[in-house]
Protein backbone atom coordinates (compact mmCIF):
# COMPACT_ATOMS: atom_id res chain seq x y z
CA UNK A 1 0.00 0.00 0.00
CA UNK A 2 0.91 3.51 -0.76
CA UNK A 3 2.00 5.82 1.75
CA UNK A 4 2.81 9.81 2.56
CA UNK A 5 4.86 10.77 4.65
CA UNK A 6 5.57 14.62 5.18
CA UNK A 7 8.57 15.58 7.23
CA UNK A 8 7.85 18.78 8.51
CA UNK A 9 4.09 19.80 10.56
CA UNK A 10 4.99 23.07 10.92
CA UNK A 11 7.10 25.74 9.15
CA UNK A 12 7.98 29.20 10.48
CA UNK A 13 9.71 31.28 8.23
CA UNK A 14 10.05 35.19 7.53
CA UNK A 15 8.80 36.93 4.51
CA UNK A 16 10.36 36.72 1.11
CA UNK A 17 12.80 33.82 2.64
CA UNK A 18 13.08 30.67 0.62
CA UNK A 19 10.97 27.66 1.82
CA UNK A 20 11.26 23.48 1.31
CA UNK A 21 8.22 21.26 2.19
CA UNK A 22 9.43 18.03 2.13
CA UNK A 23 7.25 15.13 1.10
CA UNK A 24 8.07 11.34 1.18
CA UNK A 25 6.49 8.51 -0.21
CA UNK A 26 6.46 4.97 -0.67
CA UNK A 27 4.88 2.44 -3.09
CA UNK A 28 6.81 -0.10 -5.13
CA UNK A 29 4.83 1.01 -8.40
CA UNK A 30 4.74 4.11 -10.51
CA UNK A 31 2.81 7.24 -8.59
CA UNK A 32 1.22 10.21 -9.74
CA UNK A 33 2.41 12.96 -7.42
CA UNK A 34 0.04 16.37 -6.16
CA UNK A 35 0.42 19.05 -3.88
CA UNK A 36 -2.56 20.92 -2.70
CA UNK A 37 -2.81 23.97 -0.50
CA UNK A 38 -5.91 24.49 2.00
CA UNK A 39 -6.07 28.59 2.70
CA UNK A 40 -7.58 28.83 6.46
CA UNK A 41 -10.86 27.88 6.39
CA UNK A 42 -11.65 26.95 2.74
CA UNK A 43 -11.24 23.80 1.13
CA UNK A 44 -8.04 22.50 -1.05
CA UNK A 45 -7.19 23.19 -4.50
CA UNK A 46 -4.25 22.31 -6.44
CA UNK A 47 -0.96 23.44 -6.37
CA UNK A 48 0.73 21.24 -9.09
CA UNK A 49 1.02 17.61 -9.91
CA UNK A 50 3.51 15.67 -11.32
CA UNK A 51 2.39 12.74 -13.98
CA UNK A 52 5.38 12.39 -16.02
CA UNK A 53 8.06 13.91 -17.93
CA UNK A 54 10.22 16.51 -16.78
CA UNK A 55 10.86 15.82 -13.03
CA UNK A 56 10.75 19.62 -12.21
CA UNK A 57 6.84 20.82 -12.01
CA UNK A 58 5.92 24.24 -11.56
CA UNK A 59 2.67 25.51 -10.13
CA UNK A 60 0.45 28.41 -9.40
CA UNK A 61 1.70 31.39 -6.98
CA UNK A 62 5.20 30.59 -7.98
CA UNK A 63 5.60 27.26 -6.21
CA UNK A 64 7.37 24.16 -8.06
CA UNK A 65 8.35 20.58 -7.18
CA UNK A 66 11.02 18.00 -7.92
CA UNK A 67 10.41 14.35 -8.45
CA UNK A 68 13.34 12.33 -7.19
CA UNK A 69 12.51 8.66 -7.94
CA UNK A 70 15.14 7.70 -6.22
CA UNK A 71 14.72 8.89 -2.73
CA UNK A 72 10.93 8.81 -3.29
CA UNK A 73 10.41 12.45 -2.39
CA UNK A 74 8.49 15.03 -4.10
CA UNK A 75 9.18 18.17 -2.66
CA UNK A 76 7.88 21.60 -2.58
CA UNK A 77 9.64 24.86 -3.13
CA UNK A 78 9.25 28.66 -3.38
CA UNK A 79 12.16 31.19 -3.54
CA UNK A 80 10.72 34.14 -2.04
CA UNK A 81 7.28 33.48 0.46
CA UNK A 82 4.99 36.15 0.86
CA UNK A 83 2.53 36.79 3.82
CA UNK A 84 -0.29 35.24 1.86
CA UNK A 85 1.21 31.98 1.37
CA UNK A 86 0.27 31.11 4.96
CA UNK A 87 -1.58 28.22 4.61
CA UNK A 88 -1.81 24.00 4.71
CA UNK A 89 -0.02 22.22 2.39
CA UNK A 90 -1.12 18.45 1.39
CA UNK A 91 1.09 15.71 -0.52
CA UNK A 92 -0.88 13.30 -2.31
CA UNK A 93 -0.26 10.10 -3.91
CA UNK A 94 -2.30 7.87 -6.51
CA UNK A 95 -1.48 4.61 -7.84
CA UNK A 96 -3.74 2.84 -10.60
CA UNK A 97 -7.20 4.10 -8.82
CA UNK A 98 -8.89 7.60 -8.74
CA UNK A 99 -7.97 7.60 -4.97
CA UNK A 100 -5.25 9.27 -3.28
CA UNK A 101 -3.59 9.26 -0.49
CA UNK A 102 -2.66 12.02 1.49
CA UNK A 103 0.17 12.79 3.92
CA UNK A 104 -0.52 14.68 7.16
CA UNK A 105 0.23 17.94 6.19
CA UNK A 106 2.69 20.94 6.45
CA UNK A 107 1.48 24.19 8.21
CA UNK A 108 3.38 26.89 6.82
CA UNK A 109 3.44 30.36 8.59
CA UNK A 110 5.01 32.98 7.45
CA UNK A 111 6.17 36.08 9.75
CA UNK A 112 6.37 39.53 8.54
CA UNK B 1 -15.54 27.78 -12.95
CA UNK B 2 -15.00 24.15 -11.67
CA UNK B 3 -17.43 24.18 -8.40
CA UNK B 4 -18.18 21.74 -5.78
CA UNK B 5 -20.69 22.88 -3.06
CA UNK B 6 -21.22 21.85 0.46
CA UNK B 7 -24.45 22.74 1.68
CA UNK B 8 -23.56 24.02 5.33
CA UNK B 9 -20.09 25.48 6.72
CA UNK B 10 -20.69 25.09 10.06
CA UNK B 11 -23.36 22.08 12.12
CA UNK B 12 -23.77 21.73 15.45
CA UNK B 13 -25.98 18.45 16.45
CA UNK B 14 -26.51 16.30 19.88
CA UNK B 15 -25.52 13.03 19.87
CA UNK B 16 -27.78 10.33 18.81
CA UNK B 17 -29.03 12.68 16.16
CA UNK B 18 -29.11 11.30 12.42
CA UNK B 19 -26.81 14.17 10.34
CA UNK B 20 -27.08 14.66 6.67
CA UNK B 21 -24.03 16.80 5.06
CA UNK B 22 -24.85 17.20 0.90
CA UNK B 23 -22.35 17.89 -1.73
CA UNK B 24 -23.09 18.72 -5.11
CA UNK B 25 -20.66 19.24 -8.27
CA UNK B 26 -21.79 21.00 -11.66
CA UNK B 27 -18.77 19.44 -13.58
CA UNK B 28 -20.36 16.22 -14.20
CA UNK B 29 -17.87 13.91 -12.42
CA UNK B 30 -18.44 10.54 -12.34
CA UNK B 31 -16.59 10.52 -8.94
CA UNK B 32 -17.09 11.73 -5.43
CA UNK B 33 -15.59 11.56 -2.19
CA UNK B 34 -16.04 12.02 1.11
CA UNK B 35 -12.70 12.92 3.17
CA UNK B 36 -12.24 13.57 7.09
CA UNK B 37 -9.72 16.16 7.93
CA UNK B 38 -8.86 15.92 11.99
CA UNK B 39 -5.49 18.11 12.92
CA UNK B 40 -1.91 15.90 12.78
CA UNK B 41 -3.92 13.18 11.02
CA UNK B 42 -4.33 14.85 7.49
CA UNK B 43 -7.17 13.63 5.18
CA UNK B 44 -9.22 10.28 5.50
CA UNK B 45 -10.81 8.96 3.33
CA UNK B 46 -14.91 7.57 4.60
CA UNK B 47 -16.21 6.83 0.98
CA UNK B 48 -15.85 7.17 -2.42
CA UNK B 49 -18.61 6.43 -5.20
CA UNK B 50 -17.33 6.34 -8.97
CA UNK B 51 -20.84 6.27 -10.52
CA UNK B 52 -24.53 6.57 -9.31
CA UNK B 53 -25.67 3.94 -6.74
CA UNK B 54 -22.03 2.98 -6.43
CA UNK B 55 -20.11 3.15 -3.61
CA UNK B 56 -16.80 1.90 -2.32
CA UNK B 57 -15.73 2.27 1.26
CA UNK B 58 -12.70 4.06 2.06
CA UNK B 59 -10.04 3.97 5.14
CA UNK B 60 -12.68 4.82 8.03
CA UNK B 61 -16.44 4.44 6.83
CA UNK B 62 -17.39 3.31 10.32
CA UNK B 63 -20.17 5.06 11.55
CA UNK B 64 -20.66 6.71 8.30
CA UNK B 65 -22.91 5.21 5.18
CA UNK B 66 -23.29 7.17 2.07
CA UNK B 67 -26.70 8.05 -0.67
CA UNK B 68 -25.62 9.08 -4.27
CA UNK B 69 -28.89 8.84 -6.19
CA UNK B 70 -27.50 11.81 -8.90
CA UNK B 71 -24.66 12.25 -10.50
CA UNK B 72 -24.01 15.24 -9.25
CA UNK B 73 -24.73 14.97 -5.74
CA UNK B 74 -23.08 12.88 -2.80
CA UNK B 75 -24.34 13.08 0.70
CA UNK B 76 -22.70 11.63 4.13
CA UNK B 77 -24.69 10.32 6.09
CA UNK B 78 -24.11 10.24 9.94
CA UNK B 79 -26.87 7.60 11.47
CA UNK B 80 -25.98 7.96 15.00
CA UNK B 81 -23.60 10.97 15.28
CA UNK B 82 -21.16 10.30 18.14
CA UNK B 83 -18.71 13.03 20.07
CA UNK B 84 -15.63 11.62 17.85
CA UNK B 85 -17.62 12.42 14.90
CA UNK B 86 -16.64 15.73 15.31
CA UNK B 87 -14.48 17.11 12.71
CA UNK B 88 -14.13 18.79 9.06
CA UNK B 89 -15.60 16.91 6.61
CA UNK B 90 -14.28 17.85 2.54
CA UNK B 91 -16.30 16.45 -0.25
CA UNK B 92 -14.34 16.35 -3.69
CA UNK B 93 -15.11 15.19 -7.36
CA UNK B 94 -13.24 14.44 -10.38
CA UNK B 95 -13.42 12.82 -13.46
CA UNK B 96 -13.07 8.85 -14.33
CA UNK B 97 -10.98 9.53 -17.42
CA UNK B 98 -7.24 9.46 -17.07
CA UNK B 99 -8.13 7.51 -13.79
CA UNK B 100 -4.94 8.11 -11.12
CA UNK B 101 -3.93 11.24 -12.77
CA UNK B 102 -7.18 13.05 -12.00
CA UNK B 103 -6.96 16.08 -9.73
CA UNK B 104 -9.75 16.15 -7.50
CA UNK B 105 -11.98 19.51 -6.56
CA UNK B 106 -12.97 19.94 -3.20
CA UNK B 107 -15.48 21.98 -1.46
CA UNK B 108 -15.08 24.46 1.08
CA UNK B 109 -15.58 22.44 4.07
CA UNK B 110 -18.66 21.52 6.48
CA UNK B 111 -17.27 21.31 10.30
CA UNK B 112 -19.49 19.49 12.45
CA UNK B 113 -19.58 19.75 16.30
CA UNK B 114 -20.85 17.21 18.05
CA UNK B 115 -22.26 17.94 21.64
Amino acid sequence: AQSVTQLDSQVPVFEEAPVELRCNYSSSVSVYLFWYVQYPNQGLQLLLKYLSGSTLVKGINGFEAEFNKSQTSFHLRKPSVHISDTAEYFCAVSVRSEKLVFGKGTKLTVNP
Amino acid sequence: DVKVTQSSRYLVKRTGEKVFLECVQDMDHENMFWYRQDPGLGLRLIYFSYDVKMKEKGDIPEGYSVSREKKERFSLILESASTNQTSMYLCASSHTSGGAKNIQYFGAGTRLSVL
